[in-house]
């Protein structure tokens, strides 16, 4: 079955600074990934998605994400923090095998620190 | 569109009670997930439907259950409740239930129970 890994629950970044989420999975096939983020309160935004055309895809409020499939990551970076940023990341996988067909990480909680 | 809804929002209730949690998904959509969503154990899938007929499930007991109407809008019901099951329940609406299971989330329903 797919699974994700999500490294560090939370996540401290100065206002400004680049913002990185790594995001590594596991599926036997080529898969779909997805980010989304949770703001307090809130169900799940999605805020990209991979689904096998061009390897760097951007996607709402300026985030952006590279599938690397040598190292079998879908990190998410966005240059520059800003306050309304802090929120919970979850990185998803999708494959057509499996019956839990989107899986999720253990998501990261990101402070954003003025 | 409307996006997905869910109703209640919030809810409390007591240990042994059973609760009924309603969703509405996005117009179109025919496929309903649902996911409890636990500090402790992050996002977990309970189980999905389309056309009224659940496709599949996740690792919960049989307290959990679920249906799906033919206007595809759907309940999941939790009887004789546990502590455990405090938690925030995500429905997620998706057009079909072809790969890539792209997904659209409510805001959730935050169960408490005392």
């Amino acid at each position: 079955a797919q699974s994700v890994t999500q490294l560090g629950s939370h996540v401290s970044v100065s206002e400004g600074a680049l913002v990185l989420l790594r995001c590594n999975y596991s599926s036997s096939v080529p898969p779909y990934l997805f980010w989304y983020v949770q703001y307090p309160n809130q169900g799940l935004q999605l805020l990209l998605k991979y689904t096998s055309a061009a390897t760097l895809v951007k996607g709402i409020n300026g985030f952006e994400a590279e599938f690397k499939k040598s190292e079998t990551s879908f990190h998410l970076t966005k240059p520059s923090a800003h306050m309304s940023d802090a929120a919970e990341y979850f990185c998803a996988v999708s494959s057509p095998v499996g019956n839990n067909r989107l899986a999720f990480g253990k998501g990261n909680q990101v402070v954003v620190i003025p | 569109k409307a996006g997905v809804t869910q109703t209640p929002r919030y809810l409390i209730k007591t240990r042994g009670q059973q609760v009924t949690l309603s969703c509405s998904p996005i117009s179109g959509h025919r496929s309903v997930s649902w996911y409890q969503q636990t500090p402790g154990q992050g996002l977990q899938f309970l189980f999905e439907y389309f056309s009224e007929t659940q496709r599949n499930k996740g690792n919960f007991p049989g307290r959990f259950s679920g249906r799906q109407f033919s206007n595809s809008r759907s309940e999941m019901n939790v009887s004789t409740l546990e502590l455990g099951d405090s938690a925030l329940y995500l429905c997620a609406s998706s057009p079909s239930t072809d790969f890539p299971y792209e997904q659209y989330f409510g805001p959730g329903t935050r169960l408490t129970v005392t």
